[in-house]
């Protein structure tokens, strides 16, 4: 089973709101991932978890906060975010193995909007 | 820093016929993974294939195989007996050997398939 879930499936927020994207794996998969994918454009790393440690932040604004409080679930805190963060966050894990880890599998992703 | 360029932005073929889309990448490493991936408009990100440098033999599933040339650093999808499912943006994308590294992905290839 390769499945990556993710809550929610849309997400309308104002700029002053506080929201959590959810992304949860039960695969045993040890790295996990944060992407933001524009119309028309390919995913662009946010994130990464390893081994429930922050390994990588591609110089993401503060207002996009991630969380891994357990090996098979990863949070997005998002505050105060601006129309242009509107995408479609998309979340992926991978499988460790001794050496690197094997491909990413991902979520359906969360459709945000900001107003 | 790796670059990945698919220069065919939009291609169609017939129903039951085959397709080549390409892709061409830029590294110093010896040592790398290309995984080719599909997003039908349904948004989940699928993946199609995945291929190891350091393995010459080229990676197939079944309908998908790929043509790998590392000299030349190209990794072109080949789709045989298209099917009406097969339609999608497709992404080609590049990814480190070592650690839990991000995919570093092309401008995507959109397919139609012709009934």
């Amino acid at each position: 089973d390769t499945e990556v879930t993710q809550t929610p499936k849309h997400l309308v927020m104002g700029m002053t709101n506080k929201k959590s994207l959810k992304c949860e794996q039960h695969m045993g998969h040890r790295a996990m991932y944060w992407y933001k994918q524009k119309a028309k454009k390919p995913p662009e790393l946010m994130f990464v978890y390893s081994y429930e440690k922050l390994s990588i932040n591609e110089s993401v604004p503060s207002r996009f906060s991630p969380e891994c409080p357990n090996s098979s679930l990863l949070n997005l805190h998002l505050h105060a975010l601006q129309p242009e963060d509107s995408a479609l966050y998309l979340c992926a894990s991978s499988l460790s193995r001794t050496g690197g880890f094997y491909e990413q599998y991902f979520g359906p992703g969360t459709r945000l909007t900001v107003t | 820093a790796q670059t990945v360029t698919q220069s065919q932005p939009e291609m169609s073929v017939q129903e039951a016929e085959t397709v080549t889309l390409s892709c061409t990448y830029d590294t110093s490493e010896s040592d790398y993974y290309l995984f080719w991936y599909k997003q039908p408009p349904s948004r989940q990100m699928i993946l199609v294939i995945r291929q190891e440098a350091y393995k010459q033999q080229n990676a197939t599933e079944n309908r998908f195989s790929v043509n790998f040339q590392k000299a030349a650093k190209s990794f072109s999808l080949k789709i045989s007996d298209s099917q009406l499912g097969d339609a999608a943006m497709y992404f080609c994308a590049y990814r480190r050997f070592q650690g839990a590294q991000k995919l570093v992905f092309g401008q995507g290839t959109r397919l139609t398939i012709n009934p």
